[in-house]
């Protein structure tokens, strides 16, 4: 079982909604990290955070520590945003980078 | 302005060959980053350079070794080239080391290098 966890694997949506995509870890972390990898393969580092709530534009991320979880929203999604979401943890007191599988996001218009 | 340059951006080449990747960043960054993302789109981090102190991930075989000339440049050797190491190779440059702050990571476009 992988350290960081994502769900849903896949996720399609109608252009308008309400998009959540979690992040899920089993060991204790110094920040997480949301990236977003476009479908031409271009990588682009959304949210940095170690606690609390972030937004950017559509973009809203969270991460709530005792519970080991995190979670990226996007309102008003737009075929835009269609992209692979990856989250990737840094474990604490050490030099290691986890990364999840990804999230396959489809907005259709 | 591109803030991170990778070339080549393609490279095809034979085992057992010895190959360079260049990344520079004009970002004035002081961290930088290779990381490998592999043929199931799965990213690994490779290494962390900061400020002169080399980062390794411990999986990363002692073949690929980081080069760096100045600050703005991370260069990334392959020695003795496997099939295996058929991947996307990204660079990144972030103002501090991520981990140890919420700095933003800027990425580069990506080098497909494929091993025949």
């Amino acid at each position: 079982k992988n350290e960081v966890e994502q769900s849903p694997q896949n996720l399609t949506a109608q252009e308008g909604e309400f998009i959540t995509i979690n992040c899920s870890y089993s060991v204790g972390i110094s920040a997480l990290h949301w990236l977003q990898q476009h479908p031409g393969g271009g990588i682009v580092s959304l949210f940095m955070l170690s606690s609390g709530k972030k937004k950017h534009g559509r973009l809203i991320a969270t991460i709530n520590i005792q519970e080991k979880h995190s979670s990226l929203h996007i309102t008003a999604s737009h075929p835009r945003d269609s992209a692979v979401y990856i989250c990737a943890a840094f474990i604490i007191n050490t030099d290691k980078l986890i990364f999840g599988t990804g999230t396959r996001l489809q907005v259709f218009p | 302005d591109t803030a991170v340059s990778q070339t080549p951006k393609y490279l095809v080449t034979q085992m057992g060959n010895d190959k360079s990747i260049k990344c520079e960043q004009n970002l004035g960054h002081d961290t930088m980053y290779w990381y490998k993302q592999d043929s199931k789109k799965f990213l690994k981090i490779m290494f962390s350079y900061n400020n002169k102190e080399l980062i390794i991930n411990e999986t990363v075989p002692n073949r690929f070794s980081p080069k760096s000339p100045d600050k703005a440049h991370l260069n990334l050797h392959i020695n003795s080239l496997e099939l295996g190491d058929s991947a996307v190779y990204f660079c990144a440059s972030s103002l501090q080391l991520a981990g140890t702050s919420t700095d933003t990571q800027y990425f580069g476009p990506g080098t497909r290098l494929t091993v025949l």
